[in-house]
């Protein structure tokens, strides 16, 4: 139980194209997801943490502008990257929280994203 | 400054044996740690959750010890496979009721066969 998936895998895209990312809770409803980033040999880094129909909440240093979080149901998040340069270039990863849970996080197998 | 910490150094041991991993943190009061597995190009697997008014947890090979008054959580894997070769991170929810995980860098385990 408490599946989470995310597609794609791993994405090429060139500077200055806009990359969208799913992150899907298979098999129960998550009222939170949360969208990391890891560069290598780092930690993860939280970004934003978002609620089902609400606006997300960014961390600092953060731009909402450029990584646009929807969070449409309660098993569905989608975060797009827009404009991308290669510093872009990362491990993006997802979670989600279970109704009740909400201490406990379940981790999507992550996104390569390789900005040319 | 709050920091989350664990030994950037690889473990490297022998199967069969007891692995130790060390997470310090400072300036936080975790309402819970939690210990996480993530191999290459992988997002983390969630392993155990230790409460702060817990001192131990087990779990098959696993065991958790929390020690708030030094601000320290041990991760133990005994009779260490191969198969447990992976990174390993612990992550804290600080307490101030947002649910959001701090995480270390995490620590590389090599078990040798």
């Amino acid at each position: 139980g408490a599946v989470v998936s995310q597609h794609p895998s791993w994405v090429i895209c060139k500077s200055g194209t806009s990359v969208k990312i799913e992150c899907r809770s298979l098999d129960f409803q998550a009222t939170t997801m949360f969208w990391y980033r890891q560069f290598p040999k780092q930690s993860l880094m939280l970004m934003a943490t978002s609620n089902e129909g609400s606006k997300a909440t960014y961390e600092q240093g953060v731009e909402k502008d450029k990584f646009l979080i929807n969070h449409a149901s309660l098993t569905l998040s989608t975060l797009t990257v827009t404009s991308a340069h290669p510093e872009d270039s990362s491990f993006y990863i997802c979670s989600a929280s279970l109704a009740g849970v909400p201490y406990t996080q379940y981790f999507g197998p992550g996104t390569r994203l390789t900005v040319l | 400054s709050q920091k989350i910490e664990q030994n950037s150094e690889a473990l490297n041991i022998q199967e069969g044996k007891t692995a130790t991993l060390t997470c310090n943190y400072t300036n936080y009061s975790p309402a819970y740690l939690q210990w996480y597995r993530q191999d290459p190009g992988r997002g983390p697997v969630f392993l155990l959750l230790i409460r702060e008014n817990e001192k131990e947890k087990r779990k098959e090979r696993l065991k958790v010890t929390f020690d708030t008054t030094l601000k320290q959580s041990l991760f133990h894997i005994t009779a260490s496979q191969p198969a447990d070769s992976a990174t390993y991170l612990c992550a804290l929810l600080p307490g101030d009721s947002s649910y959001k995980l701090i995480f270390g860098s995490g620590t590389r385990l090599l078990v040798r066969p």
